[in-house]
């Protein structure tokens, strides 16, 4: 079992801020490491999928770095606005097959 | 195109009962998946499937088994079901190309 850790657990930010969240995985044996945007009620959606060290990817205010040498990945919201609010999930997969979640960082936007 | 669809919704199982929780996928997915998410923790992986015709453990195969029906369905079946396994229940698959993964709905599960 692989130990995926994303901090903080929970965010509360204000309209217009820009935050950012960070998921840590073992840099050994790296295939990928996605990230999801999760909603209440909802189902998990992917946002990212990161394969290479050094990797940034964006879309529209959302971001992404990686780095696979020292086992994190960074993810930011610019300017945030309360319809992204919701839990953002990171998944570790060494082989390409197996994936390990991380518990999530729950982000509120307060309007 | 539907995406990932699942079967039940929602199910209320007592202890001993058995129960078969439905997935397709109408995307071609060679990959198909199980998890379970429990609160304060992540999505675990039951049992996984990579291609028509295999499937392989995950982190939590216990109580479980699974079954690759054809290349669009995926089944998991709990053979006595335990109040431990009172969960959400999410089936997903994984494009081939863009390795994005894409979830179904959810089934809630209740073993009292």
């Amino acid at each position: 079992i692989l130990n995926v850790e994303q901090s903080p657990q929970s965010l509360h930010v204000q309209e217009g801020d820009s935050t950012n969240f960070t998921c840590s995985f073992p840099s050994s044996n790296f295939y990928a490491l996605h990230w999801y945007r999760w909603e209440t009620a909802k189902s998990p959606e992917a946002l990212f999928v990161m394969t290479l060290n050094g990797d940034e990817k964006k879309k529209g205010r959302i971001s992404a770095t990686l780095n696979t040498k020292e086992g994190y990945s960074y993810l930011y919201i610019k300017g945030s606005q309360p319809e992204d609010s919701a839990t953002y999930l990171c998944a570790f997969s060494p082989t390409g097959n197996q994936f390990y979640f991380g518990t999530g960082t729950s982000l509120t936007v307060i309007p | 195109n539907a995406g990932v669809t699942q079967t039940p919704k929602f199910q209320v199982l007592k202890t001993g009962q058995s129960m078969t929780l439905q997935c397709a996928q109408d995307m071609n997915h060679n990959s198909m998946y199980w998890y379970r998410q429990d609160p304060g923790m992540g999505l675990r992986l039951i049992y996984y499937s990579a291609s028509e015709g295999t499937t392989d453990k995950g982190e939590v195969p216990n109580g479980y088994n699974v079954s690759r029906l054809n290349k669009r369905e995926f089944s998991l079946r709990l053979e006595s079901a335990a109040p431990s396994q009172t969960s959400v229940y999410f089936c997903a698959s994984v494009g081939t190309v863009s390795r994005e993964q894409y979830f179904g709905p959810g089934t809630r599960l209740t073993v009292t």
